[in-house]
């Protein structure tokens, strides 16, 4: 069985700050993983995915087998960077979302 | 590219009666297409992954005779909510998958509400 666990479901803070969503999975083969965004009343859009290797949007995540995690960073919060994210893993053809973590930047 | 759409965004039915749900991909062929039901404040469940011109998987625990999935078509899908009743009200959202594996764009959702 495959799971995603998000421990936060909410996390606010200030512009400027660093920002650092968590993001942890369960999977007994080679996993494929992905951070999607939902903005206020948009659809669920993908941010990025662990294969890129990309920053989008000046965010990263580093795929991290040996703690099985996939933790999402930014240096610099932004107010625009308020959002639904969730963490989502591919595996057996299918892609497994967590709870997802709503991040609020404040001004 | 790559958009998905969803009609309707909205539906109240009454309870017993059946609703149907179209997704539609607009400037690409999707060869399979996902459905995924939202709780308030929660994540995201697989319901049914779809293939163009074969029978959907159901996840388990998902009723396949009550939700109906028909795939006819590269560019559409349909789930059919049969009788249905006050906790099937739900935010369903459809995704259509490309050739990039695992690569799925959503729709934006369709609010169902039963009376």
């Amino acid at each position: 069985a495959q799971r995603v666990t998000q421990p936060e479901k909410l996390l606010s803070v200030f512009k400027g700050a660093p920002v650092e969503l968590k993001c942890n999975y369960s999977y007994s083969g080679s996993p494929e993983l992905f951070w999607y965004v939902q903005y206020s009343r948009q659809r669920l859009q993908l941010l990025l995915r662990h294969i890129s290797r990309e920053s989008i949007k000046g965010f990263t995540a580093d795929l991290n087998k040996g703690e099985t995690s996939f933790h999402l960073k930014k240096p610099f919060a932004q107010e625009e960077d308020s959002a639904m994210y969730y963490c989502a893993l591919g595996g057996y053809e299918k892609l497994t979302f967590g709870t997802g973590t709503r991040l609020t930047i404040i001004p | 590219g790559a958009v998905v759409s969803q009609h309707p965004s909205r539906v109240i039915c009454k309870s017993g009666t059946s609703v149907k749900i179209e997704c539609r991909s607009l400037d690409f062929q999707a060869t399979t297409m996902f459905w995924y039901r939202q709780f308030p404040k929660q994540s995201l469940m697989l319901m049914a992954t779809s293939n163009e011109g074969s029978k959907a998987t159901y996840e388990q625990g998902v009723e396949k005779d009550k939700f109906l999935i028909n795939h006819a078509s590269l560019t559409l899908s349909t789930l059919t909510v049969t009788s249905a009743h006050p906790e099937d009200s739900s935010f369903y959202i459809c995704s259509a998958g490309t050739s990039v594996r695992y690569e799925q764009y959503f729709g934006p959702g369709t609010r169902l509400t039963v009376t």
